[in-house]
């Protein structure tokens, strides 16, 4: 069973277009995390949320609203997409002060 | 605020060296480190998770160190292989908040035959 899945794995789509990405975890962690990696792989944190309640929010274009119907479950869409949000997205969770963070595959979002 | 560096940027050795990865962070006043590994189009793996009042971290061929005075750590691999051919990337908690993790820019390894 994956433990932290994303849908979709690709995405490829129009400038101006809005699209989402979901995550949803089985580990029955508490906190789950958007991280983009942008094309020098430099991995950086966007959002967290502990118990469907946002915890960070990194100076994020608010174009990017993350959604959390449930703990298990933490969704991105982002509004009028732009050629620089082109990267990879990955979601992750955790237990509130375990520290040990687990990751999804990774959705990699193109913007022609 | 925290920052992570790590060097070197990337590393080619033949199999069966020892190796030493290494990774410095700023804010010293950490709960714990991460050390991650990341294949290629793939997610991110825990490898080790060092609490800060441990020194090391021993998994399998890999054995991670943390010395907070300092401000560094290192994750030393032994007998490499071709498999361990990744990106390794270590993470700090910034500013004592343990859930928000600030990475490093990884050591790109590469393990030849």
């Amino acid at each position: 069973d994956t433990a932290v899945s994303q849908t979709p794995k690709y995405l490829v789509t129009q400038m101006g277009n809005d699209k989402s990405i979901k995550c949803e975890q089985n580990l029955g962690h508490d906190t789950m995390y958007w991280y983009k990696q942008d094309s020098k792989k430099f991995l950086k944190i966007m959002f967290s949320y502990n118990n469907k309640e946002l915890i960070i929010n990194e100076t994020v274009p608010n174009r990017f609203s993350p959604k959390s119907p449930d703990k298990a479950h933490l969704n991105l869409h982002i509004n009028s997409l732009e050629l620089g949000d082109s990267a990879v997205y990955f979601c992750a969770s955790t237990r509130q002060g375990a520290g040990e963070l687990f990751f999804g595959e990774g959705s990699r979002l193109t913007v022609l | 605020k925290q920052e992570v560096t790590q060097i070197p940027a990337a590393l080619s050795v033949p199999e069966g060296e020892n190796l030493v990865l290494n990774c410095s962070f700023t804010d010293s006043a950490i709960y714990n480190l991460q050390w991650f590994r990341q294949d290629p189009g793939k997610g991110l793996t825990s490898l080790l998770l060092i609490q800060s009042s441990q020194r090391e971290q021993t998994s399998g061929r890999l054995n991670a160190s943390l010395d907070k005075s300092s401000g560094r750590s290192t994750l030393y691999i032994a007998a490499s292989q071709p498999g361990d051919s990744a990106t390794y990337l270590c993470a700090a908690p910034s500013g004592g908040n343990t859930d928000k993790l600030i990475f490093g820019t990884g050591t790109r390894l590469q393990v030849f035959p």
